[in-house]
């Protein structure tokens, strides 16, 4: 089955800075890869997603690169905020809705003002 | 706005009992899973469901079961609940392949 692997666990940067997360899949099949951000406390929440038929995607601060070749994603935070401090999770699934979110194991961002 | 609503936010039980933890959506979606959140160990999936009685089993899934009576409802069961089943657990729903919503999360203390 699927295999997803994230890195780093933990990341710190100071404010203002740029922050990247990168994940690896394993299973060429796969092709919807979302990420989510988990705040203390709280429900796992969607932030941004990329299917295999994309490259990059930006919204806003945040972006998702995707290489199909050498399997693998990252999420890109770029000016961060304290805010983002939270535990981020990426997944990967393929083309079937019947076919559920293999997670990573999260790295958990500290945005140190 | 979709929601996802977990029976519990928090819970106690003894080692042997029999636990139930009851998640229901309310936007009609098809798919529902139930995963386990450890420290470290990230978010790994204990069973899902892609339809009403239907179950299949994902990585996870000794010492538990499930049940999909009704297709807004889907119950994880502790057969005899352990102290290593002691965790946060969380429900999600979706259609097809887009969002994943979850629940609040319970967590879970055997003692």
């Amino acid at each position: 089955g699927e295999n997803v692997e994230q890195h780093p666990s933990t990341l710190s940067v100071q404010e203002g800075d740029s922050a990247v997360i990168k994940c690896t899949y394993s299973d060429s099949a796969s092709n919807y890869f979302p990420w989510y951000k988990q705040e203390l406390g709280k429900r796992p929440q969607l932030i941004i997603d990329i299917r295999s038929n994309v490259g990059e995607k930006k919204d806003q601060r945040i972006a998702v690169t995707l290489n199909k070749t050498a399997k693998h994603f990252s999420l890109h935070i770029t000016e961060t905020q304290p805010e983002d401090s939270a535990v981020y999770f990426c997944a990967a699934s393929k083309n079937s809705g019947n076919t559920p979110l293999v997670f990573g194991k999260g790295t958990r961002l500290s945005v140190i003002a | 706005d979709v929601k996802v609503t977990q029976s519990s936010r928090y819970l106690v039980k003894r080692t042997g009992e029999k636990v139930f933890l009851e998640c229901v959506q309310d936007m009609d979606h098809e798919n529902m899973f139930w995963y386990r959140q450890d420290p470290g160990l990230g978010l790994r999936l204990i069973y899902f469901s892609y339809d009403v009685k239907m179950k299949e089993k994902g990585d996870i899934p000794e010492g538990y079961s499930v049940s999909r009576e009704k297709k807004e409802r889907f119950s994880l069961i502790l057969e005899s609940a352990s102290t290593n089943q002691t965790s946060m657990y969380l429900c999600a729903s979706t259609e097809g392949r887009v969002e994943a919503f979850f629940g609040q999360g319970t967590r879970l203390t055997v003692v």
